[in-house]
Parts: C-alpha cells; structure tokens; sequence
C-alpha cells in the first residue's frame, strides 16, 4: 500500500460548481498536511497548509483534515476556469530528517 | 529577485553531452531538494541537502550528479543521460530538512535526444 493515494482523476466540472479533492494515507504519524497547485509546465505552488486535525479556510479554499480516518480534503467554492490544474496533496512527520510524502495530484478542469 | 528561480527553464540534450541545472533560492532556508517529475506519476525526491551536507540521494543514477557550494546555491550535473529522463527538474527550499513546507522553483523541463 503507498503511504498516500490520491484519484488522478481528471475531474471536470462547470464553473461555479464544488469542488472536492481527497487523498488517503496510510501513516498514523503524518501530522503536517499541505496543498500545492501546479499549473501547467510551472512548479508547485503551496495553496494552504494545516497541522493535525481540523478545517482552515482561505477564500473560496476550505482543507480539512481528519486523522481518525486517514483522510484529507480540498474544498473549493464557486469554482473558477483559473482554478484549472492540477492539485497535490502533500503530508509529513515533522520530524528532523524526513521529508515530504506528495500525493500523484488531482487533474482538475473547469469549464466557463 | 525572491522565491525560488531556476536556470535553465528548458533544455534539450544528446545523450553524450554534459549539462548543468542550476537553482538558488532567496528565502533564507537551510535545506534544498532535486526532485523528478514525469508524467502521470508522484513526485520522486533525488536529493536533500541541508545545511550544504547532502542528507538523502534515493538510489538516483550516477549520471545525476548534485553540487551544493553554499545554503542558497543548488546544482545538478548531468552526463551521458537517458531518454527516460526526460522529465520536469524541480528544485524546492524549506527552512529546515524536517518535513517542513517546501516551496518550489518553475523547474526545468528537460528533453534528453
């Protein structure tokens, strides 16, 4: 089983809809979890981070993170063409000597 | 300049030729990573350095051939390469090496002939 899994997708949807993007790992330790957005040939970029369980929002941005399930999420509100990309999930220990563990990313279209 | 830059932003080489990726950062960090990205597949970590001290090379072929001269500076040396390594190179910085937030230069895409 890899340490993080995360539906390629792609995932299109119109604009203005909802937006659900998951990823599920497997070690109990992870306690760090990020999102990076990667636009086409650019480099990630981080979109929110959060520390062990719980929501933070930013914006049309909600992640939430719940530790008894394994399980992290990436809502978007109202999406938007601009939020055309692909998402990662990424997760660590933090821990002295480790590093961070990235999802495959989520293809993500919207359509205007 | 700030973030993470990246030179250069495309390269195409022969298989018998020797090239050098190069990437600095201004944030200020003390660690810095070689990743691979290809497509359809997760981020592959080369390299760590932290503190100029090279701390993880995951079994990366000898033809890859990191150089960290000082906390801002990060190269990669490349010869006699392979077709399959044709990939998206990114170069990532984090305060420290302990499952910090990384933040990552545009890469560079590279198309080994």
């Amino acid at each position: 089983q890899k340490e993080v899994e995360q539906d390629p997708g792609p995932l299109s949807v119109p604009e203005g809809a909802i937006v659900s993007l998951n990823c599920t790992y497997s070690n109990s330790a992870f306690q760090y979890f990020m999102w990076y957005r990667q636009y086409s040939r650019k480099g990630p970029e981080l979109l929110m981070y959060t520390y062990s369980s719980g929501n933070k929002e930013d914006g049309r941005f909600t992640a939430q993170v719940d530790k008894s399930s394994k399980y992290i999420s990436l809502f978007i509100r109202d999406s938007q063409p601009s939020d055309s990309a692909t998402y990662l999930c990424a997760m660590s220990e933090r821990q002295a000597g480790t590093a961070l563990i990235f999802g495959k990313g989520t293809t993500l279209s919207v359509s205007s | 300049e700030t973030g993470v830059t990246q030179t250069p932003r495309h390269l195409v080489m022969g298989m018998t030729n020797k090239k050098s990726l190069k990437c600095e950062q201004h944030l200020g960090h003390n660690a810095m990573y070689w990743y691979k990205q290809s497509a359809k597949k997760p981020l592959e970590l080369m390299f760590v350095y932290n503190f100029k001290e090279q701390t993880e090379n995951n079994s990366v072929p000898s033809r890859f051939s990191p150089e960290c001269p000082n906390s801002s500076h990060l190269f990669l040396h490349l010869h006699t390469l392979q077709p399959e390594d044709s990939a998206l190179y990114l170069c990532a910085s984090s305060q420290d090496y302990r499952g910090e937030t990384q933040y990552f230069g545009p890469g560079t895409r590279l198309l080994v002939l």
